[in-house]
């Protein structure tokens, strides 16, 4: 089975500094990979997705994040946070050859000085 | 893009009663539906998949009898909670596959007194 570790709780950057949030993942073959963000009380919104091919991702709101193999790692990256970037973040991975079904990291919760 | 509601988007209820909670694909037609439950400051955690027509896949650990899932249309999944208690009072988040994605439900806010 497919495991996601998101090894920070809590990323505190200030407004305009550049952003990563870690993502390491645990699965046998090429998984798929996701980022999503959830605001207070709300659902959770996709911002990018790897399935196959180029291992740098663009995704919403500025967001990308880059697969690497070796190091079993998705980490999500923006060059210059705003304010409404506070948010949850959630990394997930799902298996390529089953059922599509991610299973998600415990999350990790930006908050952004301004 | 594809939308995927829930009803109510918060409820409470009193210890002992059942709630329903509907999640529904606004745009799109949703054979599979997914159930989650979030703690606070935690992750999701699936609890079933639901299933056009046929009886939901619950995951390990959860109560089919008290977590009873139907999925009678293409659009429409409800989750009821039966004999709610405190320690049901979460998150409560739907799902659908749309064509490479997910898309979830905005929640429902379950607090049992």
């Amino acid at each position: 089975a497919q495991s996601v570790t998101q090894p920070d709780i809590h990323i505190t950057v200030s407004e305009g500094a550049s952003l990563e949030l870690r993502c390491n993942y645990s699965y046998g073959a090429t998984p798929y990979l996701f980022w999503y963000v959830q605001s207070p009380g709300q659902g959770l919104q996709l911002l990018l997705k790897y399935f196959s091919g180029d291992t740098l991702v663009q995704g919403i709101k500025g967001f990308e994040a880059e697969f690497k193999r070796s190091q079993s790692s998705f980490n999500l990256r923006k060059p210059s946070v705003h304010w409404s970037d506070a948010a949850e973040y959630f990394c997930a991975v799902a298996a390529s050859g089953g059922s599509y079904i991610p299973t998600f990291g415990r999350g990790t919760s930006l908050i952004v000085h301004p | 893009g594809a939308v995927v509601s829930q009803h109510p988007s918060r409820v409470i209820c009193k210890s002992g009663t059942s709630v329903k909670i509907e999640c529904r694909s606004l745009d799109f037609q949703a054979t599979t539906m997914f159930w989650y439950r979030q703690f606070p400051k935690q992750s999701l955690m699936l609890m079933a998949t639901s299933n056009e027509g046929s009886k939901a896949t619950y995951e390990q650990g959860v109560e089919k009898d008290k977590f009873l899932i139907n999925h009678a249309s293409l659009t429409l999944s409800t989750l009821t909670v039966t004999s709610a208690h405190p320690e049901d009072s979460s998150f409560y988040i739907c799902s659908a596959w749309g064509v490479y994605e997910q898309y979830f439900g905005p929640g429902t806010r379950l607090t049992v007194t």
